[in-house]
């Protein structure tokens, strides 16, 4: 079974400052796709960013990316120029071919003025 | 197309009653999943559907849950004799079939389940 883990619950940062959420995950795959989610407060869940694992190349979505490193099944998000309208639950995802994703805790994300 | 659509958005039941939940995916998307997300936990995969097939589910769907996808359109998903522990936001996404994995899932707002 493939499990996800985000070891931050809760992160905070300065706006404008740039934040790293981490996140890692277990599978025996070789084939799959990571995702990272945002859920604003009583909002729904949107698609920030998506990796998938064939690719050596980080993704980069504006002022998202992140650092895949497949071997040590870590895929991490950095925030570059952090907006209030960042500060929401940021969910990593795993699936395999849009099989049952899988979620992670989420780590809640504030953006300080 | 305007996405993920989710009705009601919240619904106040009593414990032992029944209650019905709609979602409308996007039209050209085959898959459409289940998950249950408690306060401050991430989505909790139930059960997905290509078309009009129920392919997977999970076993936190109990025998007092069940799901359709008549024609492969909306689906529903009925939670008989409630229980407070039922309480919770049930999410509904959808996405294109295999082999797209890279794009992800669209999800609606979410119906927001209160048992009293």
């Amino acid at each position: 079974a493939q499990t996800v883990t985000q070891s931050q619950p809760e992160m905070s940062v300065q706006e404008a400052e740039t934040v790293t959420l981490s996140c890692t995950y277990d599978t025996s795959e070789s084939n799959y796709y990571l995702f990272w989610y945002k859920q604003p407060p009583s909002r729904q869940m949107i698609l920030v960013i998506r990796q998938e694992a064939y690719k050596q190349q980080n993704a980069t979505e504006n002022r998202f990316s992140v650092n895949f490193q497949k071997a040590a099944k870590s895929f991490s998000l950095k925030i570059s120029d952090s907006q209030l309208g960042d500060t929401a639950m940021y969910f990593c995802a795993f699936t395999k071919r849009n099989n049952d994703m899988r979620f992670g805790a989420g780590t809640r994300l504030t953006v300080k003025p | 197309d305007t996405g993920v659509s989710q009705n009601p958005r919240h619904k106040i039941t009593k414990r032992g009653q029944n209650v019905t939940f709609r979602c409308d995916p996007i039209s050209e998307h085959n898959r459409l999943y289940w998950y249950r997300q408690t306060l401050g936990q991430g989505p909790e995969f139930l059960t997905y559907f290509q078309n009009e097939a129920q392919l997977e589910k999970s076993r936190l769907l109990s025998d007092r849950f069940s799901a359709e996808r008549p024609k492969g359109s909306f689906s529903t998903l009925e939670i008989q004799r409630t229980e407070q522990g039922d309480s919770a936001m049930y999410l509904c996404a959808s996405s294109l079939g295999p082999g797209q994995g890279a794009d992800g899932y669209t999800f609606g707002s979410g119906t927001r389940l209160t048992v009293v």
